[in-house]
């Protein structure tokens, strides 16, 4: 079972880069690393998916080192929209009792 | 708009009484998922189904049982609710494909039991 840590909350202001770590020492060979975003009221959302390197889309980009016991979120110039939790998931379709997410890194921007 | 769609949105119980939070998709997908999300504790897995006919334990089952007769449906049942089962509830759904499992997740249904 691929347990995940994050950090509890981060502050940033607008414009800034957000880089969120999620640490998971015991990941599995199968396993992809998911990030997802929640704001208040509302289910959480993908963002980004990676094996491995790193992975780069239209909101975020994704840093997985080569040993994958960790990955790093990147939120390019955030802005006060971005403010929500971001939630770490390692696992995969075969283990579907795996898919259990941490306690999330609460985000506030600040103007 | 394909998605998932819960039911109740809100709902507040006595102690004691059945309840049955509802979950439809229309994405066709394998696997189906209820969390429970308690302030502090992040979003916890109560039950699975990997596919139609199939259903798993979670890391938080117990009070709570699921039923996955057809792709679409996934309710989750309390049969005696408590007030430790106040929290908000979501559904959550993936193709199940090898690998690279990404969930989608219904807007939630927040149930209080007094």
């Amino acid at each position: 079972l691929a347990k995940t840590t994050q950090p509890i909350s981060m502050d940033s202001y607008e414009g800034q880069e957000v880089n969120i770590t999620c640490s998971h020492n015991n990941i599995a060979t199968n396993d992809y690393i998911t990030w997802y975003q929640q704001f208040p009221s509302q289910g959480p959302r993908f963002i980004i998916q990676g094996y491995k390197t790193k992975v780069t889309n239209e909101v975020a980009s994704l840093f997985i080192p080569a040993d994958r016991k960790s990955s790093t979120l990147s939120l390019p110039r955030v802005s006060l929209s971005d403010t929500a939790v971001y939630y770490c998931l390692v696992g995969d379709a075969a283990g579907y009792s795996t898919l259990t997410f941490g306690k999330g890194t609460m985000l506030l921007v600040s103007p | 708009i394909a998605g998932i769609t819960q039911a109740p949105t809100s709902q507040i119980l006595a102690a004691g009484r059945r309840m049955t939070l509802r979950c439809t998709q229309d994405m066709r997908h394998n696997a189906m998922y209820w969390y429970r999300q308690d302030l502090g504790l992040g979003l916890r897995l109560i039950h699975y189904s990997n596919t139609a006919g199939t259903t798993g334990k979670g890391e938080v089952p117990d009070g709570y049982s699921v039923s996955r007769a057809n792709t679409d449906d996934f309710p989750l049942t309390l049969a005696s609710a408590v007030p430790s089962q106040t929290s908000v509830y979501f559904c959550a759904s993936s193709r199940g494909d090898s690998g690279a499992n990404v969930l989608t997740f219904g807007a939630g249904s927040r149930l209080t039991v007094l």
